[in-house]
């Protein structure tokens, strides 16, 4: 069965400090990596993807891929109270949307 | 402002009673999605549609039912064969299948006495 695993936290980051988010994954011929943003009881929203190994950077936002260990990490530079969300990752083992296999969320808390 | 709309946001529901969650949306997108989301758990995909009439069963799809007569619309009913329907409901869409980002609505919370 293909998984995308995060650890559930809470995480607990002080504020301008790095928060570093992580996800595992199983299926070795994953194609694309997205990282959503869910605040408490809203909708996900899409805040970072990475389809190739190496970091990518958007901002305070860096995604960082290792295809050859299978996991994929979200930081987050200079952190505010405001990026406490739980952060979902989602994999795609194929090339369409309806393939997406997405993680549990970790929940980051942002400590003013 | 285009978006997707998902209504009731919260809804109860009795034991053996069918319920349909409206999704619409105004971003002219061509895929839809209806994902079933539990404490603990990651997004589970429910249905999907590419286009107007046509939709597939994603990994749950026992016990719910959609349709897709028009390219803005895709309501979920969610029967009395599913046997856990307790859950946050939530519909995306895409401009296309391919893999690209997903916008979700607001999400409707169901709630079964």
């Amino acid at each position: 069965q293909k998984e995308v695993e995060q650890n559930s936290g809470p995480l607990s980051v002080p504020e301008g400090a790095i928060a570093s988010l992580n996800c595992t994954y199983s299926d070795r011929g994953s194609q694309s990596f997205f990282w959503y943003r869910q605040y408490s009881g809203k909708s996900p929203e899409l805040i970072m993807f990475i389809y190739s190994n190496g970091d990518k950077e958007d901002g305070r936002f860096t995604a960082q891929l290792n295809k050859a260990s299978q996991y994929v990490s979200l930081l987050i530079r200079d952190s505010q109270p405001s990026d406490s969300a739980t952060y979902l990752c989602a994999v795609n083992i194929g090339d369409s949307n309806y393939q997406l296999i997405w993680g549990a969320g970790t929940k980051l808390i942002i400590k003013p | 402002d285009g978006g997707i709309t998902q209504s009731p946001k919260y809804l109860f529901r009795k034991e053996g009673q069918n319920v349909t969650l409206s999704c619409e949306q105004n971003l002219n997108h061509d895929a839809m999605y209806w994902y079933r989301q539990d404490p603990g758990q990651g997004l589970r995909l429910i249905y999907y549609s590419q286009i107007v009439n046509d939709f597939q069963k994603g990994d749950i799809a026992e016990g719910y039912s959609v349709s897709r007569e028009k390219k803005e619309s895709f309501p979920l009913t969610v029967t009395s064969a599913q046997k856990n329907p307790t859950a946050f409901y939530l519909c995306a869409s895409s401009i296309r299948t391919v893999t690209g980002e997903l916008f979700f609505g607001e999400g409707s919370r169901l709630t079964v006495l």
